[in-house]
Order: structure tokens, then C-alpha cells, then sequence
């Protein structure tokens, strides 16, 4: 089936620190959702990207839907302490049998430098 | 803000007994979803729900499982006869639409630990 390779695995930030994230897919997808999850808790829907080059914007959060409809990417700019978490991409494909669950990448993991 | 919410937060059954994970989607929302997140592990589609019926199932959905909408605020997942292996959070999520309304929203959760 689809699957999603989401890097880096983990990384860790600074306060005020850029960070950048991305998936990758062999094949194309539809959509292309960008979550947050905190420990114990649900994830939550950040970016939603529907079209191939779209650009989208959420506050200090930007993801683009890459033009060969295989990748995506998360930037935050000027992270500060609250980003922490896992980040998840999460596609929905094109083919028969995909037209509303979810693909999930296997997460980032953003973590405060000691 | 609506949100989806989910009950109970932390189940403890014993292997071999039936479980029931409720969740009350989005009051304005028409397709409802479970996942499920093993520890450490990303989150996987179990099952879509459209219409008071099944439009989509993932090979773990098997026998064992079965989802309703009893009334029309409620969406269960029932596990018949739960397997050590069925311990993780189970999420149920909500959306509007399909295709280009496609964002779907999850619940907290509910931690689910079979002995």
C-alpha cells in the first residue's frame, strides 16, 4: 500500500530556531495534512494542502504540496518552546479504496536542546 | 470551538472480553473515522463510517471489530474479543465532506490496555 517517509526522526530546537520538516511518497497523493500530537493526546490538524504547489500559511507554521504530488513540507520559523511535540504528515491517495482515510508518516519528533 | 470528544480516556480490560470506546464526532460533520496509534508508533486507519454504513475498512479491522451509530450523536467501535495486541490509543476523527473538504479532526483518544 502507500506509505509515507516522513524526516528527520527527530530533531532539536532552540528557541527562535527555524525548523524544517518533510514527507515523501512513492506515489501521488490527493491531499496533504500536516498534524501536531502532544503526549497523551489526539493529534491536531495544522495545515490541510489540496493542490498541487499550494503554499499555505498558519501563523509561524508554513507547509507546501510539492508539485509532483510525492512530497510535502512543514516549516515553523521562530520556534519557541510550545512546538514541542511529534508532528505528523498524513496524505490521502489517489487510487480506489483511499477517498477518506488517512495516511500517516511516522512523525518528527521536535525537542528543546538541553 | 466544536471539537470531537471521546469516552472513556483509559480502558483496562481482560484478554478475551468486549470493549466499547464511544465518541460523539462534530455535531455538523457526516463521516466519521477510527484510528488506532500503538505506542511509539504512527497512527493507522482502522475504519470510515458514511451514512450508517462501512465505506472503507483497513485489513486490522477484522471480525473482531464493528462500528455504530446508535443514535444520532454517538459512534462506537466495538472490540468482540480483545487480544493483548489490541492495547493502543484508539482515535476517532470526524470530517465534513470527503475529497476536497477532507480535514478531518481527532478526538483525545482513548487508552486502551488489555492484561
Amino acid at each position: 500500500g502507500q506509505q509515507l517517509n516522513q524526516s528527520p526522526q527527530s530533531m532539536f530546537i532552540q528557541e527562535g530556531e527555524d525548523v524544517s520538516m518533510n514527507c515523501t511518497s512513492s506515489s501521488i497523493f490527493n491531499t496533504w495534512l500536516w498534524y501536531k500530537q502532544d503526549p497523551g493526546e489526539g493529534p491536531v490538524l495544522l495545515i490541510a494542502l489540496y493542490k498541487a504547489g499550494e503554499l499555505t500559511s498558519n501563523g509561524r507554521l508554513t507547509a507546501q504540496f510539492g508539485i509532483t504530488r510525492k512530497d510535502s513540507f512543514l516549516n515553523i520559523s521562530a520556534s519557541i518552546p510550545s512546538d514541542v511535540g511529534i508532528y505528523f504528515c498524513a496524505g490521502q491517495g489517489v487510487y480506489g479504496g483511499s477517498q477518506g482515510n488517512l495516511i500517516f508518516g511516522k512523525g518528527t519528533k521536535l525537542s528543546v536542546k538541553p | 470551538e466544536p471539537e470531537v470528544t471521546q469516552t472513556p480516556s483509559h480502558q483496562v480490560t481482560q484478554m478475551g472480553q468486549e470493549v466499547i470506546l464511544r465518541c460523539v464526532p462534530i455535531s455538523n460533520h457526516l463521516y466519521f473515522y477510527w484510528y488506532r496509534q500503538i505506542l511509539g508508533q504512527k497512527v493507522e486507519f482502522l475504519v470510515s463510517f458514511y451514512n450508517n454504513e462501512i465505506s472503507e475498512k483497513s485489513e486490522i479491522f477484522d471480525d473482531q471489530f464493528s462500528v455504530e451509530r446508535p443514535d444520532g450523536s454517538n459512534f462506537t467501535l466495538k472490540i468482540r474479543s480483545t487480544k493483548l495486541e489490541d492495547s493502543a490509543m484508539y482515535f476517532c476523527a470526524s470530517s465534513e465532506t470527503r475529497g476536497r473538504g477532507l480535514e478531518q479532526y481527532f478526538g483525545p483518544g482513548t487508552r486502551l490496555t488489555v492484561t
